[in-house]
């Protein structure tokens, strides 16, 4: 699987836009971006995933560059539930599981 | 609500002493996942079933075995912990070809004294 990097940590004020970046530049055709968070003490959560195309859901928005090197998720309106670390991860979905490569994440620290 | 429940959610072993930690589903997930986190360190896959198919990730220590008796139950069994097992153990589901993620269970703290 190809590796991601991301900054250590980052932080923004609630009710504003959290835009989390992640670099993927070895990334191959069939393998999909994941995003994944941790809040403190409790089991990684998932958020969103894409494979070329942007998506939404209801928690968050991920953009991914045409040529498919970086991807930025977006959590539109930040509250202070959502710090967390933020895991990018990229993985070939086989259609029989996904496994997942945690890299180190980045905190994000939501400030009143 | 379906989850993904982890028994106990803390558990002290002795050095050398095996210990078993479970992971319960009602998802109805095919696949189940054992990951270890150590203290500020991300989550490592250690193994996996597909269905009853077995799945070692090559760097898993022998140490480390996994049973799974039904779709419902997976266990992790530490033959002979170290003080460098001492670390949150993830259990997590995905099923096939429905959807992308993993569920993940809330963990369980294993401390080795």
């Amino acid at each position: 699987d190809a590796k991601t990097t991301q900054p250590t940590s980052m932080d923004c004020a609630e009710g504003r836009a959290a835009n989390l970046p992640c670099n993927h530049s070895t990334i191959s055709g069939n393998e999909y971006v994941y995003w994944y968070r941790q809040i403190h003490s409790q089991g990684p959560q998932y958020i969103i995933h894409g494979l070329k195309n942007n998506e939404t859901n209801e928690m968050a928005s991920l953009i991914i560059t045409e040529d498919r090197k970086s991807s930025t998720l977006i959590l539109p309106h930040a509250t202070l539930r959502d710090t967390a670390v933020y895991y990018c991860i990229v993985s070939t979905y086989t259609g029989a599981n996904s496994k997942l490569t945690f890299g180190k994440g980045i905190t994000l620290s939501v400030r009143p | 609500d379906a989850m993904v429940i982890q028994n106990p959610r803390y558990q002290v072993t002795q050095f050398g002493k095996p210990v078993t930690l479970s992971c319960s589903q009602t998802l109805n997930h095919n696949v189940m996942y054992w990951y270890q986190q150590k203290s500020s360190q991300a989550p490592k896959l250690l193994f996996h079933y597909y269905d009853k198919d077995f799945n070692n990730e090559a760097d898993t220590p022998d140490n480390f075995q996994s049973r799974r008796p039904n779709t419902s139950f997976c266990f992790l069994d530490i033959r002979s912990p170290g003080l460098g097992d001492a670390a949150m153990y993830l259990c997590a589901t995905s099923i096939t070809g429905t959807s992308y993620e993993q569920y993940f269970g809330p963990g369980t703290r294993l401390t080795v004294t």
